[in-house]
């Protein structure tokens, strides 16, 4: 049972363009969202993250939206590099309760053409 | 400061053979974590601790387990390798203070024929 769906699974976009990437969650406890960006051969790095007390968080070229009452979040990639090109990875937690897990979205593999 | 470290990088097993995978982290973190990645699946946890000695289950445990006899080290064996456990397997560590940021090794890729 995925209880992060992560949509879409691929995404291709221009550069200067933006990326948009979707997720939603069922279970009402979590409280941390945080986003993981993947290159390939490596390991998942933490990119940006948000509490479910404020509604966007930005840092860069990064930004997250959150909506409590839609149980969803997105992270938005303004002007958009070909070096932006990874797999990301949307993810909830319920806190030290539940050891800190993490529940994953599915990943979105995202290109961004020259 | 290595971060997290995975020993080895890639391994070939036949079903039904053995083997163990090593975690080990330099930053005094409380919590590991091993996640399997699959095309499609996101990563999916594996087993975790919350300290040294102690273990739990987590999404997908069957066919594995875990030991944690060190603080930095985290072990993870199978016992009798499936080609259902054809995968890339990560490990994580993070604090145990309410910062969530796990951080996470480069990754073993598996193949069991």
């Amino acid at each position: 049972q995925q209880q992060v769906k992560q949509s879409p699974q691929s995404l291709i976009v221009q550069k200067g363009g933006i990326s948009i990437i979707n997720c939603a969650y069922e279970n009402t406890a979590f409280d941390y969202f945080p986003w993981y960006q993947q290159f390939p051969g490596k390991g998942p790095a933490l990119l940006i993250a948000i509490r479910p007390d404020v509604s966007e968080k930005k840092e860069g070229r990064f930004t997250i939206s959150f909506n409590k009452s839609a149980k969803q979040f997105s992270l938005h990639i303004m002007d958009s590099q070909p070096g932006d090109s990874a797999t990301y990875f949307c993810a909830a937690s319920r806190g030290e309760t539940s050891g800190s897990r993490l529940t994953f979205g599915e990943g979105t593999q995202l290109t961004v053409n020259p | 400061n290595a971060g997290v470290t995975q020993t080895p990088k890639f391994r070939v097993l036949k079903t039904g053979q053995s083997m163990t995978l090593l975690c080990a982290q330099d930053m005094n973190h409380e919590y590991m974590y091993w996640y399997r990645q699959d095309p499609g699946m996101g990563l999916r946890l594996i087993h975790y601790s919350v300290g040294e000695g102690t273990t739990a289950k987590g999404e997908v445990p069957d066919g594995y387990n875990v030991s944690r006899l060190k603080k930095q080290n985290f072990l993870l064996g199978l016992e009798s390798a499936a080609p259902s456990q054809t995968s890339v397997y990560f490990c994580a560590s993070s604090l145990w203070t309410g910062a969530y940021e796990q951080y996470f090794g480069p990754g073993t890729r598996l193949t069991v024929t």
